[in-house]
């Protein structure tokens, strides 16, 4: 069954408009989490590193003021993408971090569309 | 993380064996072998994992070189659903860090 769940899958709306977008660990608690985005025909590209209980570590490149990260609990992780521009539509997609030497589980990404 | 290099494209009939190579030649010895693959508009799908002996589950086989500079990822029987990017990624044992990904191979499963 699946290990992360992640919400909305598709998110169409206007410019200017935020949004928020869900990343939950159903099986385990996650101290972290990432954020990647991927562009058509291109490869996941890492955006930012969700850390329970403080600040997001952002990569270079990465606006933090524009890409909102908050990291309340073990299990959830929410992305908002404020005042959003068809610039920012992207597919985003959320993984939790493994223990030890066990794989990173991804979600089924969110198709991200502003018009 | 080591850098890995995948050929960018395959075929491979229905109901064949897909072999998928995957080369790691500065791989270091507390560094794993993670192979993912990705379906159209989904997010990666972990498949399977190794450090140095051959690992089997119920979706693939890996076969890592003795020297561990090259590894293969073997779909035994490819369906049509089996058409992805399939990504061979490295990373240290223990490492909580994100994972790199790279090109990838896209496998075209024909019938």
């Amino acid at each position: 069954g699946a290990v992360v769940s992640q919400h909305p899958s598709r998110v169409i709306c206007k410019s200017g408009t935020s949004v928020k977008i869900e990343c939950r660990s159903l099986d385990f608690q996650a101290t972290t989490m990432f954020w990647y985005r991927q562009f058509p025909k291109k490869s996941l590209m890492l955006m930012a590193t969700s850390n329970e209980g403080s600040k997001a570590t952002y990569e270079q490149g990465v606006e933090k003021d524009k890409f909102l990260i908050n990291h309340a609990s073990l299990t959830l992780s929410t992305l908002t993408v404020t005042s959003a521009h068809p610039e920012d539509s992207s597919f985003y997609i959320c993984s939790v971090s493994g223990v030890g030497n066990q794989p990173q589980h991804f979600g089924d990404g969110t198709r991200l569309s502003i018009l | 993380d080591a850098k890995t290099t995948q050929p960018p494209s395959m075929d491979c009939a229905e109901g064949r064996a897909a072999n998928l190579p995957c080369n790691h030649s500065t791989i270091s010895g507390n560094e794993y072998v993670y192979w993912y693959r990705q379906i159209h508009s989904q997010g990666p799908q972990y498949i399977i994992h190794g450090l140095k002996n051959n690992e089997t589950n119920e979706m693939a086989s890996l076969i890592i070189t003795e020297d561990r500079k090259s590894s293969t990822l073997i779909l035994p029987h490819a369906t049509l659903r089996d058409t992805a990017v399939y990504y061979c990624i490295v990373r240290a044992g223990g490492s909580q860090g994100n994972l790199i990904f790279g090109k990838g191979t896209k496998l075209s499963v024909k019938p």
